[in-house]
């Protein structure tokens, strides 16, 4: 298997320009995560689905951010508009679901200049 | 919810010297225990994991020991070399990988 896809591997955005970043699951797995790096506040869970449906949001930042999962194979993050602040490495990682084991994506390095 | 803090978030050591690494939690319903290691340019991968129910484990020249009363849990590695320099995160988890909750990690380096 080739692990969890994540693209672009990085982006360069001017502020206020709408971000979208992209991830495929490894196949079979039916929990997906997006999570943001930060220095200051390390690894934080954004949003995670199961079965392609959002289940908990509640660490998505503002409403500028949203996410989708339109299959069990495909999910997006968006931006819109960014800002400099969230300049960060954005984390996809699936797991099947009720397993304790979370595999990640090599990441999106997001610059919003 | 959860809270877990990560100490010391730098850590340079000789190889073959030990290397530990210290994290708390704050809920006392956690009971699942990873430690995930993050490679430069990659995204974290688990190592070593412990449950509530255990108090060590083992896995070559890693280790992890968890005090529930104490609510801590520390990573262990031994005969450090050069490939153990990373980012290493812990975290505490109620149950799945849905439920996960990250330390802020450490950077280890290991001088040759």
């Amino acid at each position: 298997d080739a692990g969890v896809i994540q693209s672009p591997r990085h982006e360069v955005t001017e502020m206020g320009q709408e971000v979208t970043l992209r991830c495929k699951p490894i196949s079979g797995h039916n929990s997906l995560f997006w999570y943001r790096q930060t220095m200051m506040r390390g690894l934080e869970l954004l949003i995670y689905f199961n079965n392609n449906v959002p289940i908990d949001d509640s660490g998505m930042p503002e409403d500028r951010f949203s996410a989708k999962m339109p299959n069990a194979s495909f999910s997006t993050l968006k931006i819109q508009p960014s800002e400099p602040r969230d300049s960060a490495v954005y984390f996809c990682a699936s797991s099947r679901q009720g397993d304790t084991e979370a595999f990640f994506g090599q990441g999106t390095r997001l610059t919003v200049v | 919810g959860e809270n877990v803090e990560q100490h010391p978030s730098t850590l340079s050591v000789q190889e073959g010297d030990s290397a530990v690494i210290k994290c708390t939690y704050s809920d006392s319903a956690s009971n699942y225990f990873p430690w995930y290691k993050q490679e430069l340019g990659k995204g974290p991968q688990l190592i070593i994991d412990i449950r509530s129910n255990v108090g060590e484990k083992k896995d070559q020249r890693i280790a992890v020991t968890l005090n529930k009363t104490a609510k801590h849990f520390s990573l262990h590695i031994t005969e450090t070399q050069p490939e153990d320099s990373a980012v290493y995160f812990c975290a505490a988890s109620k149950g799945g990988a849905n439920n996960l909750f990250f330390g802020t990690g450490t950077r280890l380096t290991v001088i040759p």
